[in-house]
């Protein structure tokens, strides 16, 4: 079946530093890949997605790129501040009945923590 | 605008109880899901909908069930509660479109079953 695999499952780093959580993903008709922010306590909450034709997308400090090839895309923080420290999910889209709609295989998750 | 709301916040079952996880969301969203999020699982998909009427099993539909009541709300049904559902549920929602498929997250019911 669909598989979405996520590494590091903990990382830790110092302010400042930059922190790189790597997943890749079984389904080559995959097209959307999303990364979630999980505060403790708190709902996921989107903070960057990349769609299939692109190759790497930037938000301020953080970004993603994909290998489509591999089966494989990243999300990189630079700059890292405590606020960063959470529990980070990769996600990939599945096809569903025959691409009508979309659901969502997630990875297990990174637990990143910022130390000041 | 609430987003995606459920009820209860937590709630503590004993083995064998039933209960029914309710979901709403006012974004007119089509699409609506249940996960459960346990230690080191990441978030597994239970049930899906993909639109008012229609209802699919995830990766792990075992002892639960649901209802798409209408657009807006999609319950979880736990017939006979078992310790092995002790977990946090996430209910989910989106809008498929040509550009995307975000979904966006109630704040979740934390369960424990004894």
């Amino acid at each position: 079946g669909e598989n979405v695999e996520q590494h590091p499952s903990t990382l830790s780093v110092q302010e400042g530093d930059s922190a790189v959580i790597k997943c890749t993903y079984s389904d080559s008709a995959s097209n959307y890949f999303p990364w979630y922010k999980q505060e403790l306590g708190k709902r996921p909450q989107l903070i960057i997605d990349i769609r299939s034709n692109v190759g790497e997308k930037k938000d301020q400090r953080i970004a993603v790129t994909l290998n489509k090839t591999a089966k494989h895309f990243s999300l990189h923080i630079t700059e890292t501040q405590p606020e960063d420290s959470a529990v980070y999910f990769c996600a990939a889209s599945v096809q569903w009945y025959g691409g009508a709609t979309n659901k969502l295989i997630f990875g297990t998750g990174t637990l990143l923590a910022v130390q000041p | 605008n609430a987003g995606v709301t459920q009820t209860p916040k937590f709630q503590v079952l004993k083995t064998g109880q039933s209960m029914t996880l309710q979901c709403a969301q006012d974004m007119n969203h089509n699409s609506m899901y249940w996960y459960r999020q346990d230690p080191g699982m990441g978030l597994r998909l239970i049930y899906y909908s993909a639109s008012e009427g229609t209802t699919d099993k995830g990766e792990v539909p075992n002892g639960y069930n649901v209802s798409r009541l209408n657009k807006r709300e999609f319950s979880l049904r736990l017939e006979s509660a078992a310790p092995s559902q002790t977990s946090v549920y996430f209910c989910a929602s989106n809008q498929l479109t040509g550009l995307g498929y975000e979904q966006y997250f109630g704040p979740g019911t934390r369960l424990t079953v004894t």
